[in-house]
């Protein structure tokens, strides 16, 4: 069982440069979020999806884009990277049918340099 | 919107001890409750979850919480700790329709 599988795990990257997350789930869930890590912030959203082909932003939104083609594939694009966007990147999925129980990937944890 | 409030953010703890890790949340609306565990290095995994009926939920690992309507707490509690334990855990609130909402967490450290 994959669950959600996020790519790269790890990556170092000059500022300025364009970076693309990825996520895809296979438990068809309907939404799915991006959140960011960050020590002593605890996790902080960034955008969300309820479903194929709507998005909505969340408490952190800014120099990050997303999009949802497709009910499995959930991109997080920072345009243009800054510094500050370094931290650990976690995706994650819910059936918001049932309890809105939030599976989570394993992280992918960026720096900006 | 509903908020979180983990009132330590770290939790030093001797092997086989009791341990309480506290959450206070508020909202005007009822919602979900959730506590999550998060091992070095890995996502986030499911400890247990309030979503109605009994105050006292158990969860895996031995874990349980128990819900406060009066108090808008959600304590999460295990009576002898192990030092598989040592994580950071992540209390989180949801009102239906709304993202999950996470507290800061609270690192717990246990030493024999």
């Amino acid at each position: 069982i994959a669950g959600i599988t996020q790519a790269p795990t790890s990556q170092i990257l000059a500022a300025g440069r364009r970076m693309t997350l990825r996520c895809t789930q296979d438990m068809r869930h309907n939404a799915m979020y991006w959140y960011r890590q960050d020590l002593g912030l605890g996790l902080r959203l960034i955008h969300y999806s309820n479903t194929a082909g709507t998005t909505g932003k969340g408490e952190v939104p800014d120099g990050y884009s997303v999009s949802r083609a497709n009910t499995d594939d959930f991109p997080l694009t920072l345009a243009s990277a800054v510094p500050s966007q370094t931290s650990v990147y976690f995706c994650a999925s819910s059936d918001t049918h049932s309890t809105g129980e939030l599976f989570f990937g394993e992280g992918s944890r960026l720096t900006v340099l | 919107a509903q908020s979180v409030t983990q009132l330590d953010s770290q939790v030093p703890v001797f092997e086989e001890a009791p341990v309480e890790l506290r959450c206070n949340y508020s909202s005007s609306v009822s919602v979900y409750l959730f506590w999550y565990v998060q091992y070095p290095n890995q996502g986030l995994q499911l400890l247990l979850k309030y979503l109605s009926g009994s105050t006292l939920v158990k969860g895996i690992n031995g874990f349980e919480a128990e819900f406060n309507k009066s108090q808008t707490s959600f304590h999460l509690r295990k009576p002898s700790v192990h030092i598989r334990d040592t994580a950071e855990y992540f209390c989180a609130v949801k009102r239906a329709g709304y993202a999950l909402n996470f507290g800061k967490g609270t690192s717990l450290l246990v030493t024999p």
